[in-house]
């Protein structure tokens, strides 16, 4: 069975400092990872994924996260929080060998930008 | 390229009706999946279906049912609703055989069950 833990429901951070969501998976497989985000209203929109190629994978909006395999982890950051990114994000998990499309979620955390 | 829809946005039940919520998949997509979102929590998944055949479920219990048709779109039914079946409703499609998990989301289906 496959999970994900994703550490701290709120995180508040200033416009223009680190943002850094924490997620931590468990698999028996080599995993895919993804990080998922939602605007309120609104269904879930892709913002990076890592499918066994590098492990340091950039995605949309300036969005980065790391593959660490000894720690288990799979960290979103960004640089420099802008207003428009305070949404939920979801960290994911698949089992490649099982067709990869089959999503197991953590239970999100909401992120809120202050001036 | 249109993206994946779904209807109703909104509605209300009561216990013990039955629902169905639809979706259309993203052009070029043949997966279409669903997933139950409760409030504060993460999507879970409810199945998927390929070729018209459910293709993996999640712990749902059978009053869950779906259908996919020759177009690819979909339809979720629920059985005897239950008060704990309030929640946001997510389909999403995707190409079977590409393999990589990304999934395309329609904005979602919220049901209350009063």
């Amino acid at each position: 069975a496959q999970s994900v833990t994703q550490l701290g429901s709120h995180v508040s951070v200033s416009e223009g400092a680190l943002v850094l969501l924490r997620c931590n998976y468990s698999s028996s497989v080599p995993p895919y990872l993804f990080w998922y985000v939602q605007y309120p209203n609104q269904g879930l929109q892709l913002l990076l994924k890592y499918t066994s190629a590098a492990t340091l994978v950039k995605g949309i909006n300036g969005f980065e996260a790391e593959f660490k395999k000894s720690e288990t982890s799979f960290h979103l950051t960004k640089p420099s929080a802008h207003m428009s990114d305070a949404a939920e994000y979801f960290c994911a998990v698949s089992d490649p060998t099982g067709g990869g499309n089959k999503l197991t979620f953590g239970t999100g955390t909401q992120l809120k930008v202050e001036l | 390229e249109t993206g994946v829809t779904q209807s109703p946005t909104h509605l209300i039940k009561t216990r013990g009706q039955q629902v169905t919520l639809r979706c259309s998949s993203q052009s070029g997509h043949n997966t279409v999946s669903w997933y139950q979102q409760a409030l504060g929590q993460g999507p879970q998944f409810i199945f998927q279906y390929y070729r018209e055949e459910e293709n993996g479920r999640g712990n749902f219990p059978p009053r869950f049912s779906g259908l996919q048709f020759p177009n690819y779109s979909s339809e979720l039914n629920v059985n005897a609703l239950e008060l704990d079946d309030s929640a946001l409703y997510l389909c999403a499609s995707s190409r079977q055989g590409q393999g990589n998990g990304e999934l395309f989301f329609g904005e979602g289906s919220r049901l209350t069950v009063l």
